[in-house]
C-alpha cells in the first residue's frame, strides 16, 4: 500500500524557517517525481514544488522561490521542504504528493498534511 | 501565466447529474486532471488526462475537454459525492514549467 507521511510542521515566527518531511512507503520512491501542495486554511489548493526522480528538474511556484527549497534522499524514501523567510500567507496543511504520469503530472496519491502556522 | 476558471459552486438533485467546467485558453490541447477533496481529507485523484480514471473510481465520473473548457461530470448524483472539486494542469509553455491549480468548485448536493 502506498503511503505518504508528513511531518515537521507546527507554529512559527515570521522570517522563521521550518523543514517539513515526508516519508514514502509501498511503491519504489526512486522512480517516482514528487511535489509539494498547500492549501491554505477555507482556500483551495496552491502548488508549491516539484521535483523529479533524481531531482534533475526542479520548479517553484513563483510565490516561494528564493525562500523555499525540495529535496529528496532516494536512500531514506523522504522527500523535503526547507522553508526559509516565512510569511503569514505561508500559514497553509501542505502536502506531498506523487506524480503518476510524468507525461502529464499528475497526482495519483496524497499524504494527509502536516499544519504550518507562521504567526507573531 | 496560466489561469484555470471555475465556477465557486455548483448544486444539483440526488439522481441527477453535475456538470463542473474547468475554463482555460486554449484548454483543450492540456491534459486536465480533477481532484475530489472531502473535508478535513486530502484530495483524490477521480479524473486524470482528460477522461481516464483511476482505479476504484465509479463510473460515474467522467471527463471531457475541447476548446477553453474542460468538463468533470458526475452522473446519478448521491450524498457522498458533495465536496470540493479542483482541475489542474501542467504548463510546460513557459521557461518556468509550473502546476496550475483552478480555483475549485464545491459540489452541494440537494
Amino acid at each position: 500500500e502506498v503511503q505518504l507521511v508528513e511531518s515537521g510542521g507546527g507554529l512559527v515566527k515570521p522570517g522563521g524557517s521550518l523543514r517539513l518531511s515526508c516519508a514514502a512507503s509501498g511503491f519504489t520512491f526512486s522512480s517516482y517525481s514528487m511535489n509539494w501542495v498547500r492549501q491554505a486554511p477555507g482556500k483551495g489548493l496552491e502548488w508549491v514544488s516539484s521535483i523529479s526522480s533524481s531531482s534533475s528538474y526542479i520548479y517553484y511556484a513563483d510565490s516561494v522561490k528564493g525562500r523555499f527549497t525540495i529535496s529528496r534522499d532516494n536512500a531514506k524514501n523522504s522527500l523535503y521542504l526547507q522553508m526559509n523567510s516565512l510569511r503569514a500567507e505561508d500559514t497553509a496543511v501542505y502536502y506531498c504528493a506523487r506524480v503518476h504520469l510524468a507525461t502529464i503530472w499528475d497526482f495519483d496519491y496524497w499524504g494527509q498534511g502536516t499544519l504550518v502556522t507562521v504567526s507573531s | 501565466s496560466y489561469v484555470l476558471t471555475q465556477p465557486p459552486s455548483v448544486s444539483v438533485a440526488p439522481g441527477q447529474t453535475a456538470r463542473i467546467t474547468c475554463g482555460g485558453n486554449n484548454i483543450g490541447s492540456k491534459s486536465v486532471h480533477w481532484y475530489q477533496q472531502k473535508p478535513g481529507q486530502a484530495p483524490v485523484l477521480v479524473v486524470y488526462d482528460d477522461s481516464d480514471r483511476p482505479s476504484g473510481i465509479p463510473e460515474r465520473f467522467s471527463g471531457s475537454n475541447s476548446g477553453n473548457t474542460a468538463t468533470l461530470t458526475i452522473s446519478r448524483v448521491e450524498a457522498g459525492d458533495e465536496a470540493d472539486y479542483y482541475c489542474q494542469v501542467w504548463d510546460s509553455s513557459s521557461d518556468h514549467p509550473h502546476v496550475v491549480f483552478g480555483g475549485g468548485t464545491k459540489l452541494t448536493v440537494l
